[in-house]
């Protein structure tokens, strides 16, 4: 079991719906990440925040907006997705502001129709 | 910029061989941080191990050896006696100025069959 929960584990919606992602960890970490990874690619930064305040944006197309509203809490609000868009969206934590040794949900799959 | 490079794209073993997944990386930067993650089929990420530029101490954990020579820009890693629940996605990761952004490898698939 993961300590980062992410849910749902699996969305599909089509492109003018509006869903989002949550992601929660109670492990007391100040720093949390939303990363992208297509299938065979390694994970992609998308969004850093650190003592809830946005801290890295990846230059993220605005159709995904991000909102911490506490500590233990992140999501992912998406808009209007396109088809490449389609990957999994994995959560991460850390205990410190260091980018490494986050500790990782088990990912939502996204399927945009 | 920071790059790091993971050569091998797949490896097939038999179970109990010994293996090592290399990891070549760059930076301009003299404090950084090195990291090995693993994805199993199941996708989730697994946190391996985090090495900083000053540690150059190789480790070992049960089965799992680091290796990480800044001379040659490396931190390969080597399971020993690998097992069948070895087989994933191995990704050699780094970061460097500001520490937040993690810059991942292409990723080594290690296939071990029984």
């Amino acid at each position: 079991d993961t300590e980062v929960t992410q849910t749902p584990k699996h969305l599909v919606m089509g492109m003018t719906n509006k869903k989002s992602l949550k992601c929660e960890q109670h492990m007391g970490h100040r720093a949390m990440y939303w990363y992208k990874q297509k299938a065979k690619k390694p994970p992609e930064l998308m969004f850093v925040y650190s003592y809830e305040k946005l801290s890295i944006n990846e230059s993220v197309p605005s159709r995904f907006s991000p909102e911490c509203p506490n500590s233990s809490l992140l999501n992912l609000h998406l808009h209007a997705l396109q088809p490449e868009d389609s990957a999994l969206y994995l959560c991460a934590s850390s205990q410190d502001v260091i980018g490494g040794g986050a500790h990782f949900g088990d990912g939502t799959r996204l399927s945009i129709l | 910029a920071q790059k790091v490079t993971q050569a091998q794209t797949e490896i097939s073993v038999v179970e109990k061989e010994d293996v090592t997944l290399d990891c070549v990386y760059e930076t301009r930067d003299t404090t950084y941080y090195l990291f090995w993650y693993k994805q199993p089929p199941s996708g989730e990420l697994v946190f391996l191990i985090r090495r900083n530029s000053f540690d150059e101490q190789n480790e070992i954990s049960g089965r799992y050896s680091w290796n990480f020579q800044k001379s040659t820009s490396s931190f390969n890693f080597t399971i020993t006696a690998s097992q069948v629940v070895d087989s994933a996605v191995y990704f050699c990761a780094l970061t460097e100025t500001g520490f937040q952004k993690l810059v991942f490898g292409t990723g080594t698939r290690l296939l071990v069959s029984p």
